[in-house]
Formats: C-alpha cells, structure tokens, sequence
C-alpha cells in the first residue's frame, strides 16, 4: 500500500523567504502525487499534482514541486513567502487500481511571520 | 457558485444517537467520498463512491454507512455516535474515479460527540 510522510508537523518562516515543505513517499508503483492546501475553516484545494512527464510542477500562487524518483520525494517550495500562505497543506499520493482513493500525509501547517 | 455543500457546519451529538451529514454536489461528477480529519493524523477516508448506485470501504469504514441514491447526493450516517467519532468530516467529489483526477472539497462538518 501507498504512505505519505511529510516532515515537519509545523514550519515557520519570514514573510519573503523561501518556503520548503517536505514530503517523501513509499509506493511499489509509480504514484501520482498531490499537494492540497487547507486555510482555516476550510476544506482543502489543490495545489498542484503530477501525474506523469515533467518532473518539475508548477501549482497556483507560485508553488512548484519537484517529484524525484531516486528520494521518493515531492517537496513543495515557493520562492517568496507571503502572509497570505499561511495555512495547512497536505501531502498526498494515490496509484492506478485504487480508484482515485488519496492517502494523504498528516499535514504541514506553515506559519508566517513579519 | 458550483461546488459541493455539506449540512450541518457543526453538530454536538449525545453518545448512542443516530445522525447524517449530508453532501450534495452540482458538478455532475461520478465521484463521491467522506474524509475524517483528525489532529495529527491527516484525512483518512471513511467511504467513497465511484458513481451513483455503487459504494465501497476506505480505510476507516466502521461505525459509518453510505449511500448514493442519485449522482448529486452521498449522505454519511453514523447509527450510533460514539465519542471517537468526534472529528471534522469532509465531503469530496472528483469528475471520474480515477488516480490522477483532482478531488474537490466541501467546507466540512465539525461532529462533537458527547
């Protein structure tokens, strides 16, 4: 069965700075990966995902993700972080056969400070 | 605005009652499913439907039952609520049930059990 693990249960950074949020998967065939971001009182959105192709992804307010086959991994960054980004974002994966049943990560909740 | 509606927002609910949260959707899209988010552990899901008349387990189905009638509606019922059951509960719909389609959320139902 597929897992998500995303390091890091709380991140905090400066308002400008780089975001990095972690996220490494286990998946004995290839995944699809997404990241959902959840504001407070809220149900989460997508991000972005990649399916297939390009391995860099581009998502909706400057996020991108790289997936990396050889560190199962598909961390989420943004150059500039914004006070507006704080939130809750999830990682999650899912494979062919499973219907489209996410298995998401246990969240990353970023806090942004002036 | 087209998106899915979940009711009620938020519920305190005596041990040993019945209850439905209901889910409708405008979408049109096949595909149906109920989340629990609970603090540390991420969204897990309870039961999800691939298309109207049709219904399956996901990984937390006990204590939960499903159906789907009709294309826009996929209430949850629990028989009788236990404490453990306190959680927020997102509804979710994707256009076909499929590994690499997009999930859309509502905006959750917070259940307190007592």
């Amino acid at each position: 069965a597929q897992s998500v693990t995303q390091l890091g249960s709380h991140v905090s950074v400066s308002e400008g700075a780089l975001v990095l949020l972690r996220c490494n998967y286990s998946s004995s065939v290839p995944p699809y990966l997404f990241w959902y971001v959840q504001y407070p009182n809220q149900g989460l959105q997508l991000l972005l995902k990649y399916t297939t192709g390009a391995t860099l992804v581009k998502g909706i307010n400057g996020f991108e993700a790289e997936f990396k086959k050889s560190e199962t991994s598909f961390h989420l960054t943004k150059p500039s972080a914004h006070m507006s980004d704080a939130a809750e974002y999830f990682c999650a994966v899912s494979v062919t056969g499973t219907a489209s049943k996410l298995t998401f990560g246990t969240g990353t909740r970023l806090q942004v400070t002036l | 605005i087209a998106g899915i509606t979940q009711a009620p927002t938020s519920q305190i609910l005596a041990a040993g009652r019945r209850m439905t949260l209901r889910c409708t959707q405008d979408m049109r899209h096949n595909a149906m499913y109920w989340y629990r988010q609970d603090l540390g552990l991420g969204l897990r899901l309870i039961h999800y439907s691939n298309t109207a008349g049709t219904t399956g387990k996901g990984e937390v189905p006990d204590g939960y039952s499903v159906s789907r009638a009709n294309t826009d509606d996929f209430p949850l019922t629990l028989a009788s609520a236990v404490p453990s059951q306190t959680s927020v509960y997102f509804c979710a719909s994707s256009k076909e049930p499929g590994a690499n389609t997009e999930a859309f959320f509502g905006q959750g139902t917070r259940l307190t059990v007592v």
